[in-house]
């Protein structure tokens, strides 16, 4: 599969800071998709994107599908310690078929 | 959304030995996915397994070591043959959602220790 590139690897803030993180693929892709890993626990969909230009928002959440269809971001506002965890994009040029993903952004809020 | 049971949700192993890993979906899907998650890494593709036929591997990942089973369209189990400590890791399985508002689900993760 195709690795996707997430930046940045890590983030450490302050509670109430606002947070953004991007992905960028070699190739384009007909779906983005943001999750949130806690430790222990497998990966929960936060955001799914399916069009070009696309920008949805989940509560603080907003993730945008890039024009280019390369690339996705995913910006947080007003962080809380809850925040904690481990953001991946994931991405793939067929739906149904299986998701190629980020490295990973890990989150440390601090209250 | 598919709600996905997996187990068991952790487990160690002594190398040599194997582990099957199971996943139940509460609804029917056409395709099932493994991935593999080592310690502090991402997600990692191990094969894609249909019902009805053999699965498909991902280059890095073969049968032998890996054998998949796909009985019906709400069951699939993973084995992870001959352990060895490089095994150690967490073992995922996913679906598509039905509809475009789902996304991939996946089952909370076996992390496996391999000593």
């Amino acid at each position: 599969g195709q690795q996707l590139n997430q930046s940045p690897q890590s983030m450490f803030i302050q509670e109430g800071e606002d947070v953004s993180m991007n992905c960028t693929s070699s190739s384009i892709f007909n779906t983005w998709l943001w999750y949130k890993q806690d430790p222990g626990e497998g990966p929960v969909l936060l955001i799914a994107l399916y069009k070009a230009g696309e920008l949805t928002s989940n509560g603080r959440l907003t993730a945008q599908f890039g024009i280019t269809r390369k690339d996705s971001f995913l910006n947080i506002s007003a962080s809380i310690p809850s925040d904690v965890g481990i953001y991946f994009c994931a991405g793939n040029s067929n739906s149904g078929y299986a998701l190629n993903f980020g490295k990973g952004t890990s989150l440390l809020v601090t209250p | 959304s598919a709600v996905i049971s997996q187990k068991p949700s952790r487990d160690i192993c002594q190398r040599g030995t194997s582990l099957t890993i199971q996943c139940q979906v509460d609804s029917q899907v056409t395709m099932m996915f493994w991935y593999r998650q080592q310690p502090g890494q991402s997600l990692t593709l191990i094969a894609t397994a249909n019902q009805g036929s053999e699965a498909t591997y991902e280059s890095g990942f073969v049968i032998d070591k890996f054998p998949i089973s796909r009985p019906n369209l709400t069951f699939s189990t993973l084995t992870v043959s001959n352990m060895s400590p490089e095994d150690s890791s967490i073992y995922l399985c996913s679906v598509a959602a039905r509809g475009r508002e789902g996304g991939y689900t996946f089952g909370s993760g076996t992390r496996l220790t391999v000593v």
